[in-house]
This record gives structure tokens, sequence and C-alpha cells, in this order.
């Protein structure tokens, strides 16, 4: 049972490079999210498309792009990375609005 | 003021104790309740999910939501050491109230169940 799966677990990023974190669900979800957690701030929402074919911004989407490529796979685009965006990163899916969410095992992203 | 609040503890216990985990909240209009058990290094694990106020309970795990006083809780009974990991409440609207698609975390509270 695959569940949430992300790619890669762990990366080092130099200020201003690029770099896409994928995410893919095999539970047949509607809806996909996109989390940061940082210490003392609890899990933060970036992005999350509702349903294949929409996407909306979270409560810090700012340095952050997303696409929903098919009902399976979510991706989340940094373009040039910065030191604040240093984190953990979670993608989770859900049935539908409102439902639990599942989560991946997280990427952990360094900006130097 | 955040919307969900959570003390980030630690709280150690000894094993077998009865542990109560809180979160208060401000948003009335959150309808669903979730609690997630996080372990180290790890990504969140639904443990328990609610709708509306009432109890709910399964194994050693009850949850409790009192909407009048915009307070949920989690009480594990017979703790283990298995039991150690950072506890995240989450909440949500429903889409009747507008509340969004969105899941609010409070920040979790480390526990810690010693031998």
């Amino acid at each position: 049972n695959a569940g949430v799966t992300q790619t890669p677990k762990f990366q080092v990023l130099k200020t201003g490079q690029s770099m896409t974190l994928q995410c893919a669900q095999d539970m047949n979800h509607n809806s996909m999210y996109w989390y940061r957690q940082d210490p003392g701030m609890g899990l933060r929402l970036i992005y999350y498309s509702a349903s294949e074919g929409t996407t909306d911004k979270g409560e810090v989407p700012n340095g952050y792009n997303v696409s929903r490529l098919n009902k399976r796979e979510f991706s989340l685009r940094l373009e040039s990375a910065a030191p604040s965006q240093t984190s953990v990163y979670f993608c989770a899916s859900s049935i539908g609005r409102n439902t639990e969410a599942f989560f991946g095992q997280g990427t952990r992203l360094t900006v130097v | 003021q955040k919307e969900v609040e959570q003390d980030p503890g630690p709280l150690s216990v000894p094993e077998g104790a009865i542990v109560s985990l809180n979160c208060t909240y401000s948003n009335s209009a959150f309808q669903y309740f979730m609690w997630y058990r996080q372990y180290s290094r790890k990504g969140p694990e639904l443990l328990m999910y609610t709708y509306s106020s009432g109890n709910k309970e399964d194994g050693r795990f009850t949850a409790q939501v009192d909407k009048s006083s915009k307070y949920i809780s989690l009480f594990i009974r017979d703790s283990q050491p298995s039991d150690s990991a950072t506890y995240l409440c989450a909440m949500s609207a429903t889409p009747l109230t507008g509340g969004g698609n969105k899941l609010t975390f409070g920040t979790g509270t480390q526990l810690k169940v010693e031998l």
C-alpha cells in the first residue's frame, strides 16, 4: 500500500536554484495538498488542488508554483530557492474537500 | 492570535498513565476535527476523525469535541512508550459555511512516555 509517495526525500539547493518536488497518490483521491512544516509553526498550507484541473493558493504560496498533472500527481516547484524555504515539505491527499487527509513521508529541503 | 492553539509540551508521563492532549480554536465554522500522530522524521498519520460535537473511541484513544467551548481533546489510556510522538490537532469548516478546502493545524504537542 503505497498511499502518498514523495520524491526526493532529501535535497540541498543553493540560493537561486530551482527544483520540483513530486507527489503521487494511488488512493483515487480527488484533493491534494502541499504543506510545509517548520519548528513552532506547525503545518502550513502552500497550495491545494480540490480536484483535477484546479489549483488554489493556501496560507503561504509566495515563491512556489504547483501543477496538478493528473488525478494522481501534484507537483510543487520552487523557481528561485531562498534560505527561508528551508523546511520539511509534505504532500497530502483526501477523498474530497474538508475530509481527512493522508500524508506522504516528507521532503527535507535545505537552501544554502 | 492563531486560529488553533495547542500547547507544544513536551509532556512526559510514565508508562500506563492516561494522557490528555488538548486544542482550543477560535473559528466557530470548524465542523471536522482530526488528530494526527507524527513520529520523528516521519509524515503525520491520521489517528482520529470526528464530525461536530461528541465523543469517539477507538481502542485506547478517545477524541472529544466541545463546540460550545471551542475545545477538543484526545485521551490515550494505558500509554505505551510507542505512543511517544508529536500529536497534531487539525480542523476544517464545512463547504456550507464557506470555510474553504483546507485543514488548519495546531503546532503539535510532543509526548514522551517513559518506562
